[in-house]
């Protein structure tokens, strides 16, 4: 799998737009960018993925730089509830494993 | 659609023993994975198992082990426990051998005293 490269934290205010940068520049042709996040405590949570196009779903937009070594997941309009440690991952869709790495530590404030 | 369930969520166990953790995944998914985190490690990957065949393994020692059962069911074992075992256990489960997108149970804590 890729090595990513997170900010290893952020602050955001709640209401904002909350911008997650990854740096995945060694990224192959067959691997996909996922998002997860934990919040604390928790599990892991699914949040997004994509391969070359921008994706966006009910929780998040995945946006990918067209030489795809770079995405930055945008959460609309953060929430306290947002505030968790988002890891971003770069690996094959035949691959079983997840390699997590740091992740940023986003804290969503009033 | 029941998530992925894990139990028991905590535990506490001397050194020297073993422990035995369980994992229901997601109705119809197939393959399930597990993973260890720690504060000072993070979140490591342990095993996968898929069709009750393990097919994937971390770098951990043999006193982790695990099975898969007929109903895709999952348990993972560690044997002669040692302090630095103390750690969130979390199980994923996924649909396919072939799925990525894995969803994750809320983990059961294990302390080793």
């Amino acid at each position: 799998d890729a090595k990513t490269t997170q900010p290893p934290s952020m602050d955001c205010a709640e209401g904002r737009a909350a911008n997650l940068p990854c740096n995945h520049s060694t990224i192959s042709g067959n691997e996909y960018v996922y998002w997860y996040r934990q919040i604390h405590s928790q599990g892991p949570q699914y949040i997004i993925h994509g391969l070359k196009n921008n994706e966006t779903n009910e929780m998040a937009s995945l946006i990918i730089t067209e030489d795809r070594k770079s995405s930055t997941l945008i959460l609309p309009h953060a929430t306290l509830r947002d505030t968790a440690v988002y890891y971003c991952i770069a690996c094959t869709g035949t691959a079983s494993k997840l390699t997590f790495g740091t992740g940023t530590r986003l804290q969503v404030t009033l | 659609k029941a998530g992925v369930t894990q139990t028991p969520r905590y535990l506490i166990k001397t050194r020297g023993q073993q422990v035995t953790l369980s994992c229901s995944p997601i109705s119809g998914h197939r393959s399930v994975s597990w993973y260890q985190q720690t504060p000072g490690q993070g979140l490591q990957f342990l095993f996968e198992y898929f069709s009750e065949t393990q097919r994937n393994k971390g770098n951990f020692p043999g006193r982790f082990s695990g099975r898969q059962f007929s109903n895709s069911r999952s348990e993972m074992n560690v044997s002669t426990l040692e302090l630095g075992d103390s750690a969130l256990y979390l199980c994923a489960s996924s649909l396919s051998q072939h799925q990525e997108t894995q969803y994750f149970g809320p983990g059961t804590r294990l302390l080793v005293l």
